[in-house]
């Protein structure tokens, strides 16, 4: 198993663009995360997804959407990219509600100018 | 959910040496976990210690959790220069997604 896995792993954008980050996991797992981290910071989650098709708002959504059309696939797009959010961005997975630990994908480190 | 606050913030200790990290949240929990970044990589899981246990093992870890103090700590024992990263603790309540929020860290360093 590839476990969890994000594309791309690196990415510059100029203030305005748009773009879509990709996690993705083939261990079935039913819940996915999306977190950002900046600098000397702890994680910060943005929005998260307990099944195909759902979505729901974490700490920090404002800038960012999202979509769970296939359970293997959590996409995170920012529509109109803004230099606050030059971060690195974690997905994560877990494999269902009666199950805690997180498994972390490497992570996208995303550059808006 | 809610956030977990670690202390101290950076840690810098000689290898064969133990580390101590505390960590202090607000409300109650479900269970509490601690997870490990190595530098630029995403976070791995450590241990889970369950709201009714007070102390956990696994290798060189010792989790310990006191719920009337809302406050836990993770002892490494024997560090090893590989054990150079930050340590993040997330304290979860029931429910709600499993959505888990993290606090700043420990940073610690294992010197040769």
């Amino acid at each position: 198993n590839a476990g969890v896995t994000q594309t791309p792993k690196f990415r510059v954008l100029k203030t305005g663009q748009s773009m879509t980050l990709l996690c993705a996991q083939d261990m079935n797992h039913e819940y996915m995360y999306w977190y950002r981290q900046d600098p000397g910071m702890g994680l910060r989650l943005i929005h998260y997804s307990v099944g195909e098709g759902t979505t729901a708002k974490g700490e920090v959504p404002d800038g960012y959407n999202v979509s769970r059309l296939k359970k293997q696939n959590f996409l995170l797009g920012l529509e109109s990219a803004a230099p606050s959010q030059t971060s690195v961005y974690f997905c994560a997975s877990v494999p269902t509600s009666g199950y805690n630990e997180q498994f972390f994908g490497p992570g996208t480190r995303l550059t808006v100018l | 959910s809610q956030q977990g606050e670690e202390d101290p913030q950076a840690l810098s200790i000689q290898e064969g040496e133990n580390a101590t990290m505390n960590c202090s949240y607000k409300t109650s929990i479900n269970n509490l976990q601690w997870y490990r970044q190595n530098s630029g990589r995403g976070l791995v899981h450590l241990i889970l210690i369950r709201s009714n246990e007070r102390e956990k093992h696994s290798g060189r870890l010792r989790v310990t959790l006191d719920t009337s103090k809302k406050s836990s700590s993770l002892l490494i024992t024997a560090s090893r220069a590989a054990d150079t990263a930050s340590y993040f603790c997330a304290p979860s309540a029931a429910g709600g997604g499993n959505k888990l929020t993290f606090g700043t860290g420990t940073q610690l360093k294992v010197e040769l």
